[in-house]
């Protein structure tokens, strides 16, 4: 069965810190993945997204995430947080042979001290 | 380009109640899926739809929830009757899936609360 570990529930950094959220999968096909970022009250919004190539991917707001096919990661980071960046972040895989479809980890939730 | 839009935004009702969530997708996306957000869990999906047929709808929980599509645009999710497991927040995405992009567009949600 397809499964998303985000092992870490809270994590607390201050302001201008580095960040890395970790995110692991089980899944039984070539998987796509993705982190959200969801602030409270709000939908989902798509940070990152991995298909295929390189394995170090850019995002938005300055985050960045690494594919590693051995280890079955898709750790999320950042070299230094702002306040706005407080907010809870998810991790999601999906496969065309799953019908696209996403399994998400149940999410970090990050606070930023100043 | 307009988002994905849902509505109501908030909806509290009793239990054994009916309700209804509506969703208009971004214009020209052929996926439609709803999700199921429980309280400190990651988005479920509920059912997925590919124009108005329905793709995945194994995690539904067909007794008491439906949902449709018709004309392969806005969809609309139905909870008949209501229990308070169902509080939760409803998501509604989709995408395009043109060339190699599975990115999926996500709607504000309605969150349900059942008392």
């Amino acid at each position: 069965a397809q499964s998303v570990t985000q092992p870490d529930i809270h994590i607390t950094v201050s302001e201008g810190a580095s960040l890395e959220l970790r995110c692991n999968y089980s899944y039984g096909a070539t998987p796509y993945l993705f982190w959200y970022v969801q602030s409270p009250g709000q939908g989902l919004q798509l940070l990152l997204k991995y298909f295929s190539g390189d394995t170090l991917v850019q995002g938005i707001k300055g985050f960045e995430a690494e594919f590693k096919r051995s280890q079955s990661s898709f750790n999320l980071r950042k070299p230094s947080v702002h306040w706005s960046d407080a907010a809870e972040y998810f991790c999601a895989v999906g496969a065309k042979e799953y019908g696209n479809k996403l399994v998400f980890g149940a999410g970090t939730i990050l606070r930023v001290k100043s | 380009e307009a988002g994905v839009a849902q509505s109501p935004r908030y909806k509290i009702i009793e239990k054994r109640q009916s309700v209804a969530f509506w969703c208009n997708p971004i214009s020209g996306h052929a996926t439609l899926y709803w999700y199921q957000q429980i309280l400190g869990q990651g988005p479920k999906l509920l059912i997925q739809f590919q124009n108005n047929g329905v793709v995945d709808d194994s995690q539904l929980p067909k007794d008491r929830f439906s949902a449709e599509r018709l004309k392969g645009v806005d969809s609309t999710l139905k909870i008949q009757p209501a229990k308070l497991e169902d509080s939760a927040v409803y998501l509604c995405a989709s995408s395009s899936h043109q060339g190699a992009s599975y990115e999926q567009y996500f709607g504000p949600g309605t969150r349900l609360t059942v008392t």
